[in-house]
């Protein structure tokens, strides 16, 4: 499986732009670029994801480089509710039946946002 | 609006004592995940159903059993329950298996074996 790397943790001004590094130097073309993350207490929650182009949704965006062997989660303004631990995962296309689509997760990056 | 739903919360077993946990979605996607997430540990894969067929992870203990009665619903049913088996029970879903497609989690079931 392609892996991720990524910093352990990450501190943050609330109000302030957050970038969270993700290096997969192994990446390959089919290979889908997701974010999720996890609050204390609760269940992953689904941020972005994307393939090549950069993304933007409601909660963030995705930029990927040109390579693709990064990209960058952005909050454009965090707040204390972004503290979370930030997980950046490879999602293979796959075959029918097989593993290569599942999440594997990664140990992530730890956010901490200061009021 | 909930769209994922883990049943109960927390759960409470004795060593050896079988325990289900439940899961159901309203969204009717194809495929349901059950994960394994152990205090300060990343969540881990155990299987998934994409509609009625099964596949197990490779290192998933056979102590753990699933079944999927309809879309709706998904249970893991742990056989005879270790202490090493206590950990938050993730249930997710997913429209489909391709990379392209986001998984959608419950909130947990929070298992403890005394």
């Amino acid at each position: 499986d392609a892996k991720t790397t990524q910093p352990n943790s990450m501190e943050s001004n609330e109000e302030e732009p957050v970038h969270l590094p993700c290096n997969h130097s192994t990446i390959s073309g089919t290979d889908y670029i997701h974010w999720y993350r996890q609050l204390p207490s609760q269940g992953p929650e689904y941020v972005i994801h994307g393939l090549t182009s950069n993304v933007n949704n409601r909660m963030a965006s995705l930029a990927i480089a040109e390579d693709r062997k990064s990209s960058t989660l952005i909050l454009h303004r965090a707040t204390l509710r972004d503290a979370a631990v930030y997980y950046c995962i490879l999602r293979a296309l796959m075959n029918y039946g097989g593993s290569q689509g599942n999440l594997i997760f990664g140990k992530g990056t730890k956010l901490s946002v200061k009021p | 609006d909930a769209m994922v739903i883990q049943n109960p919360r927390y759960q409470v077993t004795q060593f050896g004592k079988p325990v289900t946990l439940s899961c159901s979605q309203t969204l009717n996607h194809n495929v349901m995940y059950w994960y394994q997430q152990k205090s300060s540990q990343a969540p881990k894969l155990l299987f998934h159903y994409y509609d009625k067929d099964f596949n197990n992870e490779a290192d998933t203990p056979d102590n753990f059993q699933s079944r999927r009665p309809n879309t709706s619903f998904c249970f893991l049913d742990i056989r005879s329950p270790g202490l090493g088996d206590a950990a938050m029970y993730l249930c997710a879903t997913s429209r489909d298996l391709a990379g392209a497609y986001e998984q959608y989690f419950g909130p947990g079931t929070r298992l403890t074996v005394t």
